[in-house]
């Protein structure tokens, strides 16, 4: 079955740049969405079709793709940003939806 | 507003069966696919199913396929997921979630807050 890869764990300080990735061998076909879900909370989208962002969320929050990676990027990450981070995509033939396993963002 | 809120879960014995509901509100609920997603204890997401708006098409996880099987009612604004022979694998917070499509990108927009199910002897 088809898996989307993300890295377990990402640090940084506050202000720093936090970059996430996400690799699937259908993304360069496919469109990877990113969700943000904090601590017994639903997930919240926070980028779809690769790099736009819902309204409401901040500008700090953006996403990129090239080739088979996916990336989230949070320009000067806050405190309030620590979360656990999830790509989200589709497999080659667009039936099958998948989560990557999941990346807890460390901001201290 | 939009909202959509699950019921149904619950503690269930291994090899039973549960039906969870997720009841919307806030949007043209025939106009839009619907999914299901859920939460092991500790773990990641993992999408479980998926049924278009006029439930012509249906998709499933490997790991639920044969046992779970979704389907909606829009007279009710309602969707549900009928759970069988359930193992304790599906130990879970099962969430229901809206399905957003555009320019071949699939995205879920709106979540419920979850419903937990259980299965343990």
């Amino acid at each position: 079955s088809y898996e989307l890869t993300q890295p377990p764990s990402v640090s940084v300080s506050p202000g720093q740049t936090a970059r996430i990735t996400c690799s699937g061998d259908a993304l360069p076909k496919k469109y990877a969405c990113w969700y943000q879900q904090k601590s017994g909370q639903a997930p919240v989208l926070v980028i779809y079709e690769d790099s736009k962002r819902p309204s409401g969320i901040p500008e700090r929050f953006s996403g990129s793709s090239s080739g088979t990676m996916a990336t989230l990027t949070i320009s000067g990450a806050q405190v309030e940003d620590e979360a656990d981070y999830y790509c989200y995509s589709t497999d080659s033939s667009g039936n099958h939806r998948v989560f990557g396993g999941g990346t807890k963002l460390t901001v201290l | 507003e939009v909202q959509l809120v699950e019921s149904g879960g619950g503690l269930v014995q291994p090899g039973g069966s549960l039906r969870l509901s997720c009841a919307v509100s806030g949007f043209t609920f025939s106009s839009y696919s619907m999914n299901w997603v859920r939460q092991a204890p500790g773990k990641g997401l993992e999408w479980v199913s998926y049924i278009s708006s006029s439930s012509s098409t249906i998709y499933y996880a490997d790991s639920v396929k044969g046992r779970f099987t979704i389907s909606r009612d829009n007279a009710k604004n309602s969707l549900y997921l009928q759970m069988n022979s359930l193992r304790d694998e599906d130990t879970a917070v099962y969430y229901c979630a809206r399905e957003r499509y555009g320019s071949g990108s699939y995205y879920l927009d709106y979540w419920g807050q979850g419903t937990l199910v259980t299965v343990s002897s």
